[in-house]
């Protein structure tokens, strides 16, 4: 299983709203990772998890809030969005820290 | 800071021509270095990647990259380009006491024509 699964894949959501995303891996991958990615641009690291302690938080704001329960989950729990948060929202994987990350699909969020 | 550029940022060209993409990195230590792809619709996907030795790497799909140390680059080559080789590519690099983070460049938007 080399895949890293993201749900749900689309996601729209009132700001008042709470939601939250969902990414698996079966690789015994001890990094994992949520990404946000607007249009025609990179990704931008929002948060890591190192052998499931966050170790990196890029002063994401605070409705926005990972969660690692165990080594193959990924949360990112969503409070009073607003419409400037509407991207791609990826999850990625990594043995390591410092190897090759393994992306998902996305999950492809709109705020209204 | 480690930044990285990727100098075009659309690149058009004809089935079968070649195909150089430009990298380069501004960090004066040991890097890792990757090349991911991401073809319309789907999830960005490695390419290739560099972490030691032989500074020539080969990748999926016929892709190529030369690490070139004195010149901070990590060029991808293709000799051969298809239609479906049609997607933005993305050079990204991580090092050690930036926690690995990676670093992205901007990206190329590759368009193939038929």
């Amino acid at each position: 299983d080399t895949e890293v699964t993201q749900t749900p894949k689309h996601l729209v959501m009132g700001m008042t709203n709470k939601k939250s995303l969902k990414c698996e891996q079966h690789m015994g991958h001890r990094a994992m990772y949520w990404y946000k990615q607007k249009a025609k641009k990179p990704p931008e690291l929002m948060f890591v998890y190192s052998y499931e302690k966050l170790s990196i938080n890029e002063s994401v704001p605070s409705r926005f809030s990972p969660e690692c329960p165990n080594s193959s989950l990924l949360n990112l729990h969503l409070h009073a969005l607003q419409p400037e948060d509407s991207a791609l929202y990826l999850c990625a994987s990594s043995l390591q820290p410092n190897t090759e990350a393994f992306f998902g699909q996305g999950t492809r969020l709109t705020v209204v | 800071a480690q930044s990285v550029s990727q100098h075009n940022h659309h690149v058009i060209l004809s089935e079968a021509a070649s195909l150089e993409l430009g990298c380069n990195y501004s960090y004066g230590g040991t890097v890792n270095l990757f090349w991911y792809v991401q073809y319309p619709g789907q999830h960005l996907q490695l390419l290739l990647k560099y972490f030691s030795g032989d500074p020539l790497v080969k990748g999926i799909k016929g892709f190529e990259a030369e690490f070139i140390k004195s010149k901070f680059s990590f060029n991808l080559r293709k000799p051969s380009v298809q239609w479906s080789d049609t997607a933005e590519y993305f050079c990204a690099v991580n090092a050690w006491d930036s926690n690995y983070q990676l670093i992205w460049g901007a990206g190329t938007k590759l368009i193939i024509k038929p």
